[in-house]
């Protein structure tokens, strides 16, 4: 079984701070992808990110980064000089197998809250 | 990235009445919807994996009776919540994929209010 954890349920910070997501997850299978989703209050799902099992190197987006650890299990996600507009549920999800279009295992998610 | 358009994307409905919920992959063909439940300040719940012209596989614990799932084309799966109650109340939101992609794309997202 799979399973995804973000141990912080709910993250408040003031506007240009930075601030990292933790993700940890479990799975037996050794091909899988990891995802970040980002859900504003309107509550449709925003794909932000999606890496597989075999690359390990981080990832920097303007001012989104990923770390993908194997070694601790772990898929954290940092967002550098932080804005209102940042302000949502964050979740990181799982999927195991060759493809990644398959069923997904979510985390409680994250709320972030950026203040002015 | 591919479109997937579910409507409607909120619908109100009395008690004890049925809902119906259209999911459409808009320029791909979807060989595999999922639908995916999300009650308030909660996570995203699996709810059923369906696969065109064959039947849905339902997640332990979902009434599959009660949820059902119509997947009869490439670009279309309908989850009807039949004789609704208020606990049935939530955000429901599918995803579709394609054989040939590997990323399942979300539609926006329904959410039900059972009054």
């Amino acid at each position: 079984a799979q399973k995804v954890t973000q141990a912080q349920t709910e993250i408040s910070v003031v506007e240009k701070e930075d601030v990292t997501l933790d993700c940890v997850y479990e799975t037996r299978d050794t091909t899988y992808y990891l995802f970040w989703y980002k859900q504003p209050p309107s509550g449709e799902l925003v794909f932000l990110i999606r890496r597989n099992s075999f690359d390990e190197q981080n990832e920097i987006s303007g001012r989104y980064s990923w770390n993908f650890q194997k070694s601790t299990s772990s898929f954290n996600f940092t967002i550098t000089a932080s804005q209102v507009v940042d302000s949502a549920v964050y979740f990181c999800a799982l999927s195991v197998g060759e493809t990644s279009g398959s069923r997904l295992t979510f985390g409680e998610g994250t709320q972030l809250t950026v203040n002015p | 990235g591919a479109v997937v358009s579910q409507h409607p994307s909120w619908v109100i409905c009395k008690s004890g009445t049925s809902v119906k919920i259209e999911c459409r992959s808009l320029d791909f063909q979807a060989t595999t919807m999922f639908w995916y439940r999300q009650f308030p300040k909660q996570s995203l719940m699996l709810m059923a994996t369906s696969n065109e012209g064959s039947k849905a596989t339902y997640e332990q614990g979902v009434e599959k009776d009660k949820f059902l799932i119509n997947h009869a084309s490439l670009t279309l799966s309908t989850l009807t919540v039949t004789s609704a109650h208020p606990e049935d109340s939530s955000f429901y939101i599918c995803s579709a994929a394609s054989i040939m992609d590997t990323e399942a794309f979300f539609g926006q997202g329904t959410r039900l209010t059972v009054v």
